[in-house]
């Protein structure tokens, strides 16, 4: 079946310092692959998506590239700020199904 | 353009209640999804609507159902409320087919 898996947090980081969040994925065929952050209090943002191998997904900073060979999709940023603290969530979606299949979501902490 | 609204924000209920819950989704867009997010389960797709029908749906028993409108706004009904309902529910809405989707802020549902 479809799943996705994220690295387990908290991670816990100093303002500027580099950001990797790592996620894999099982799927069937080419899925399309998102981030997405959700801040306390408040629904899901996207961040940012990839909709085929090689692809690089891009904004406010952060940065993800769909690699097909190892399966994975991680997040990265080089130098995080104390408001990039937040929820981010991996996500797969199948090309021909309209549903979100999301990871366990990696909590961020940025200390100034 | 406007985002993705939700209403009521909010909602206490007791057990063996129904609830309704609204959304509507940004201009011009066919498909509304809803989500269910717990701390234990994570984000569960519950179903799409689009065009007034129900094209996708996940495993949830029967007393969660919705529907859709004609101007695509999308209610969702769960009926004789368990405590185990308490959650965040999240809609999202996208354009056609399989398709990137914004999320709204969520409505909070508590069972008492």
């Amino acid at each position: 079946g479809n799943s996705v898996t994220q690295m387990e947090g908290p991670v816990t980081l100093s303002e500027e310092a580099f950001l990797t969040i790592n996620c894999t994925y099982t799927a069937t065929g080419y899925p399309s692959l998102f981030w997405y952050v959700q801040y306390p209090g408040e629904g899901l943002q996207l961040l940012l998506k990839a909709t085929k191998a090689d692809d690089k997904g891009s904004n406010k900073g952060f940065e993800a590239t769909y690699r097909k060979e190892t399966t994975s999709f991680h997040l990265e940023k080089g130098s995080v700020q104390v408001s990039d603290s937040a929820v981010y969530f991996c996500a797969l979606r199948r090309k021909d199904y309209n549903k979100l299949i999301f990871g366990a979501g990696t909590r961020l902490a940025v200390h100034p | 353009k406007a985002g993705v609204t939700q209403t009521p924000r909010y909602l206490i209920k007791t057990r063996g209640q129904q609830v309704t819950l609204s959304c509507s989704p940004i201009s011009g867009h066919r498909s509304v999804s809803w989500y269910q997010q717990t701390p234990g389960q994570g984000l569960q797709f519950l179903f799409e609507y689009f065009s007034e029908t129900q094209r996708n749906k996940g495993n949830f028993p029967g007393r969660f159902s919705g529907r859709q409108f004609s101007n695509s706004r999308s209610e969702m009904n769960v009926s004789t409320l368990e405590l185990g309902d308490s959650a965040l529910y999240l809609c999202a809405s996208s354009l056609d087919g399989p398709d990137t989707q914004y999320f709204g802020p969520g409505t909070r549902l508590t069972v008492l």
